[in-house]
């Protein structure tokens, strides 16, 4: 049972749409992470949120834009996305934004760009 | 930033055999993190190494963290079909970014 909740599970779009994905988690952590990994390759970090605040963007295109509500919340918006955006993307979260603690990962959502 | 090599890509094994896989860095380590992903599942986290030299186990598994803190590797003894999916070990760079090893796929003929 994971305790990050992720939706949708899938997502197909075309690359003029705009979509959200959605991520929630109560445990009481304070830092949330998006990832995105592609098939047989490790997860790629591309957002941090620590205390509510964007504590690292890995140079992530900006037709990727992160938002976080509030401590329990980190959401995702696309927009414009391209055929190479397709990918598994994860949220994880864990009890600080420090290096020294597990990363709890949700189910995922699997996008498709067409 | 600290980056770790993972060895092997992929291992297959018989249902009862051993696997080992490996990581390595070149540079010093503060902790290292190992996590299992199953086919069409998520990460999940294993365990944390923080120390120098230490072993630590979970029933079948051993994780092992090298005395310099540059290597660590994960053992599983007598494998089942439900050790199948990849692991994967991961290190953080700078004070809060994971950085994951390309991982080893394991599998297992029954």
């Amino acid at each position: 049972d994971t305790e990050v909740t992720q939706t949708p599970k899938h997502l197909v779009m075309g690359m003029t749409n705009k979509k959200s994905l959605k991520c929630e988690q109560h445990m009481g952590h304070r830092a949330m992470y998006w990832y995105k990994q592609k098939a047989k390759k490790p997860p790629e970090l591309m957002f941090v949120y620590s205390y509510e605040k964007l504590s690292i963007n890995e140079s992530v295109p900006s037709r990727f834009s992160p938002e976080c509500p509030n401590s329990s919340l980190l959401n995702l918006h696309l927009h414009a996305l391209q055929p190479e955006d397709s990918a598994l993307y994860l949220c994880a979260s864990s009890f600080s934004g420090t290096g020294n603690q597990p990363q709890h990962f949700g189910d995922g959502t699997r996008l498709s760009i067409l | 930033g600290q980056q770790v090599m993972q060895i092997p890509q992929y291992q297959h094994v018989q249902e009862g055999e051993d696997f080992t896989t490996y990581c390595n860095s070149s540079t010093t380590l503060s902790n290292i993190q190992w996590y299992k992903q199953r086919p069409g599942g998520h990460p999940v986290f294993l365990i944390q190494l923080v120390k120098s030299g230490e072993v630590k186990k979970q029933k079948r598994l051993t994780f092992q963290f090298g005395e310099a803190k540059k290597n660590s590797s994960l053992h599983i003894t007598a494998t089942q079909t439900t050790d199948v999916g990849t692991y994967f070990c991961a290190v953080i760079q700078g004070a809060q970014k994971l950085v994951f090893g390309q991982g080893t796929r394991l599998t297992i003929n029954p």
